[in-house]
């Protein structure tokens, strides 16, 4: 089974705050993304990333940064955390990018406050 | 442009009454169709994958289906555990596009 895994299920930051949400994958997958979710908005694309050290810009990455140094591990970066980060964050990793299904971590929820 | 259009948004069954969601799409050259449940608070678990008209996949009272221009999730006799909501996503030569997902409530 591919499993997902993040950092924390929870987190409460403070506006201006640097904040760190880790994702690891067990399967061996090229690639891996960042998603936010908000009600009435659905589903949007941070960053993605298909190899080592590789990255992508998504839909929505302003204010945000990322970093994949190994290929398991991909972490997103709020450099000065804002309110409206205050979101659900999700994690999917896939083998790569021709189709292949996106596999989802359980989602941080973060509040800042 | 919605590349990915779910509906409806959102659903009510009695327990044992058979439905469809509806999961219609624009994209041009498809590479994949995907579907996903998400339960509250939780990350969407995957379901089924579909990549060409005319396939179809079953999962215990689930069964999806694709045609050129949309894919069903029709229900069979579900339970109140199968309430959730229920993303869409489409796969094109480009990115990954979700759907806004049916919130499906079955009452026992």
């Amino acid at each position: 089974d591919v499993k997902v895994t993040q950092s924390s299920r929870y987190l409460v930051k403070r506006t201006g705050e640097k904040v760190f949400l880790e994702c690891v994958q067990d399967m061996d997958h090229e690639n891996m993304f960042w998603y936010r979710q908000d009600p009435g908005l659905g589903l949007r694309l941070i960053y993605f990333s298909y190899d080592v050290k590789m990255k992508e810009k998504g839909d929505i990455p302003e204010g945000y940064s990322v970093s994949r140094e190994k290929k398991e591990r991909f972490s997103l970066i709020l450099e000065s955390a804002s309110t409206n980060q205050t979101s659900m964050y999700l994690c999917a990793s896939s083998f790569n990018t021709r189709g292949e299904t996106q596999y989802f971590g359980p989602g941080t929820r973060l509040l800042v406050l | 442009e919605d590349q990915v259009t779910q509906s409806p948004e959102a659903l009510r069954l009695q327990e044992g009454e058979s439905s469809s969601l509806n999961c219609s799409y624009t994209v041009s050259g498809l590479r994949g169709l995907f579907w996903y449940r998400q339960d509250p608070g939780k990350g969407p678990e995957f379901l089924f994958t579909l990549y060409s008209a005319g396939e179809e996949k079953e999962k215990e009272r689930l069964k999806a289906t694709l045609t050129k221009k949309e894919s069903f999730l029709h229900i069979t006799a579900p339970k109140p555990e199968d309430s959730a909501t229920y993303l869409c996503a489409v796969h094109d030569i480009y990115k990954f596009y979700f759907g806004s997902g049916t919130k499906l409530n079955v009452k026992p």
